[in-house]
């Protein structure tokens, strides 16, 4: 069955870094677009970026884009995302995703569990 | 970028139906995904592409899309109902997925 497990979460100060991942299993990660959704707290979801199977086609929503780094190691069935300059904003559950995508449309079919990231002094 | 609205609450007595709207711009021609979430979990989607069900989920839950309004309805509710919905679509013009802002389904 697939599953997606997220790690990484964690209490960091305003502008530390921190990584994510996700491990995945039960499906040839290879095959597939993954993606990065968060969840502040009472809040709604937020899609943040997926990457393509290769790596090659990234996207990054605008409230993260250049502080935030997504990428995969298929070979270690891996999803990660490098989180930098961290604000209290950022603070929220990660969600991993595994998008189905074709012609020009997105859904998330599976999702991992969550990790918290937690920015404060 | 595309915005996508939703309200806040729905409320409903169990047995009856339940509908959620998720409004936007001609999104009549936009494939639009449900998604459920129930506290202290990760969503679930239980309507894609408008109207489809994935296996598992109960024929109780449907979609339709029209307009600038799609229709998340859900029959004969039952209190493992309560839950919030969010609706997502696909933004073509900056290539990215939007969801909405979520409706908070009570069961009275």
């Amino acid at each position: 069955q697939v599953q997606l497990v997220e790690s990484g979460g964690g209490l960091v100060k305003p502008g530390g870094s921190l990584r994510l991942s996700c491990a995945a299993s039960g499906f040839t990660l290879s095959d597939y677009y993954m993606s990065w959704i968060r969840q502040a707290p009472g809040r709604g979801l937020e899609w943040i970026s997926y990457i393509s199977t290769s790596g090659s086609t990234i996207y990054y929503a605008d409230s993260v884009k250049g502080r935030f780094t997504i990428s995969r190691d298929n070979a270690r069935n891996s999803l990660y995302l490098q989180l930098n300059s961290l604000t209290a904003e950022d603070t929220a559950v990660y969600f991993c995703a595994r998008p189905l995508y074709y012609g020009g449309d997105m859904y998330f079919d599976y999702w991992g569990q969550g990790t918290l990231v937690t920015v404060s002094s | 970028s595309y915005v996508l609205t939703q309200p806040p609450s729905v409320s409903v007595a169990p047995g009856k139906t339940a509908r959620i709207t998720c409004g936007g711009n001609t999104i009549g021609i936009k494939s639009v995904h449900w998604y459920q979430q129930k506290p202290g979990q990760a969503p679930v989607v239980v309507v894609y592409d408008d109207s489809d069900r994935p296996s598992g989920i109960p024929e109780r839950f449907s979609g339709s899309n029209s307009g600038n309004t799609a229709t998340l309805t859900i029959s004969r509710v039952e209190a493992g109902d309560e839950a919030d919905y969010y609706c997502q679509v696909w933004d073509s013009s900056s290539d990215h997925p939007v969801f909405g802002g979520g409706s908070k389904l009570t069961v009275l």
